[in-house]
C-alpha cells in the first residue's frame, strides 16, 4: 500500500510569491496533519483535519497560511506572500482516528524562499 | 515550559551495543500517549514505538523498547544491538487528551537526539 505522498519534494520561490503544497494521505486514514520542521523551531504543528469536522487551525503561524482538504482525502497547504522565515520542511501526516494510532508521515516538501 | 525534553543533542554508540535515548515530558492530563520516531538523513519520519499512559507494561517492538517511568515522567527509548542503519535523529513526541475525545490528537515533539553508530 502507498504511504503518504507529498508534492513537490522541493520548492524554491521568491519572497512575496504564493505557494501550494500538496498531501495525499494513506487510503482509509481520516485524520490528516500538517507540521513544519525548521532548524530553529524543531517540529511544529500547523493544522489538523478529521473527516468532515471543522479543522483545528490553532498552529497556523499567521493568516498567510491556509489549508483545505477536499473530499476527505487530498489536502493543500497554501502560503501567501511568502517570507524568508517560511523556509522549512513541511511535513504531512495521516492516521486513523483512534487515539493510540501512530501518525504516518510523508517525505515532506522542502521550501526555500529566496 | 517545554512539554517534551530530550536532553541529549547527540549520542555515540558502538555497533552491537545498546543505547538509551532520554525523554522527559510534562503534562497534567492523566491520559496521554508517547511516541518515538526516527528520522534518517533522507528526511522521512518513521514511527518506532508507542506507550499509552494507562499501559501496564513497557512497550517493546523488536530491538526497540520503551523504559516508561510514569512517576518520573520519563519515557526513554532503548535500542538494543545497535546497527549502522540506526544512525539518525530520534524524536520523542506526546499526544494529550488521549481518551477524552477532546483535542486534535496533534503531536508535540522534542528537539531530538542525533544518534551516531560507530563501526
Amino acid at each position: 500500500g502507498a504511504g503518504v505522498s507529498q508534492s513537490p519534494s522541493n520548492k524554491v520561490t521568491e519572497k512575496g510569491k504564493d505557494v501550494e503544497l500538496r498531501c495525499d494521505p494513506i487510503s482509509g486514514h481520516t485524520a490528516l496533519y500538517w507540521y513544519r520542521q525548521s532548524l530553529g523551531q524543531g517540529l511544529e504543528f500547523l493544522i489538523y483535519f478529521q473527516g468532515n469536522s471543522a479543522p483545528d487551525k490553532s498552529g497556523l503561524p499567521s493568516d498567510r497560511f491556509s489549508a483545505e482538504r477536499t473530499g476527505g482525502s487530498v489536502s493543500t497547504l497554501t502560503i501567501q506572500r511568502t517570507q524568508q522565515e517560511d523556509s522549512a520542511v513541511y511535513l504531512c501526516a495521516s492516521s486513523f482516528r483512534d487515539s493510540n494510532q501512530p501518525q504516518h508521515f510523508g517525505d515532506g516538501t522542502r521550501l526555500s524562499i529566496l | 515550559a517545554q512539554k517534551i525534553t530530550q536532553t541529549q543533542p547527540g549520542m555515540f554508540v558502538q555497533e552491537k551495543e545498546a543505547v538509551t535515548l532520554d525523554c522527559t515530558y510534562d503534562t497534567s492530563d492523566p491520559s496521554y500517549g508517547l511516541f518515538w520516531y526516527k528520522q534518517p538523513s533522507s528526511g522521512e519520519m518513521i514511527f518506532l514505538i508507542y506507550q499509552g499512559s494507562y499501559d501496564q507494561q513497557n512497550a517493546t517492538e523488536g530491538r526497540y523498547s520503551l523504559n516508561f517511568q510514569k512517576a518520573r515522567k520519563s519515557a526513554n527509548l532503548v535500542i538494543s544491538a545497535s546497527q549502522l542503519g540506526d544512525s539518525a535523529m530520534y524524536f520523542c513526541a506526546m499526544r494529550e487528551s488521549l481518551y477524552s475525545g477532546a483535542g486534535s490528537y496533534q503531536l508535540t515533539f522534542g528537539k531530538g537526539t542525533k544518534l551516531s553508530v560507530i563501526p
